[in-house]
């Protein structure tokens, strides 16, 4: 199994503003994701960030408003960028091979 | 494209007592695996267990057991035994073989009843 470290756990952000949340996989892993997660929804895949390549996203995402790095093997960051109230979600990374383990979310309030 | 179906928003169940939850999904791909996962309010996403489609056999992990019925593409989940802490929505997903993304259904609340 993976562990998965999130940071922040949780934000408020003003509208217009963007932030970056990072993600630390305790191991190598070829293929870390990103997930949206509304309020009382499911999960929601935004894209998908290999290492060495720009990252997939799904359709309805874009990178100009979800940029993704994806500097090494262990590490990601995705960033909410303009932020707007539809943006308030958590916010998850996962990892790994045959099963996916995910980090503890980070929870995102824009007023 | 795959789509997984929870039927039942909400659930709940006696302490103690065995509870199933539900869940359908639809593809044409032979090779696929599926997954319970739980997530309790600390919003942790926590792998409960899994299910290879090319395995008969249910998958078993303590009182968490899974009846996988692939001619009707139905993948159950069964609590026994059900504890305070088994209370959480849980999610049921697919991922076909070879990829590594996950869809997920709309979930299922599970409340226990002390």
């Amino acid at each position: 199994s993976a562990v998965i470290s999130q940071k922040p756990s949780r934000d408020i952000c003003q509208r217009g503003t963007s932030l970056t949340i990072q993600c630390q996989v305790d191991s190598q892993v070829t293929m870390m994701f990103w997930y949206r997660q509304q309020p009382g929804q499911s999960l929601t895949l935004i894209a998908t960030a290999n290492q060495g390549s720009e990252a997939t996203y799904e359709s309805g995402f874009v990178i100009d408003k979800f940029p993704i790095s994806r500097p090494n093997l262990t590490f990601s960051t995705l960033t909410v960028s303009n932020m707007s109230p539809e943006d308030s979600s958590i916010y998850l990374c996962s990892a790994g091979g045959d099963t996916q383990y995910f980090g503890p979310g980070t929870r995102l309030t824009v007023l | 494209a795959q789509t997984v179906t929870q039927s039942q928003p909400e659930m709940s169940v006696q302490e103690a007592e065995t509870v199933t939850l539900s869940c359908t999904y639809d593809t044409s791909e032979s090779d696929y695996y599926l997954f319970w996962y739980k997530q309790p309010p600390s919003r942790q996403m926590i792998l409960v267990i899994r299910q290879e489609a090319y395995k008969q056999q249910n998958a078993t992990e303590n009182r968490f057991s899974v009846n996988f019925q692939k001619a009707a593409k139905s993948f159950s989940l069964k609590i026994s035994d059900s504890q305070l802490g088994d209370a959480a929505m849980y999610f049921c997903a697919y991922r076909r073989g070879g990829a590594q993304k996950l869809v997920f259904g709309q979930g299922t609340r599970l409340t226990i009843n002390p």
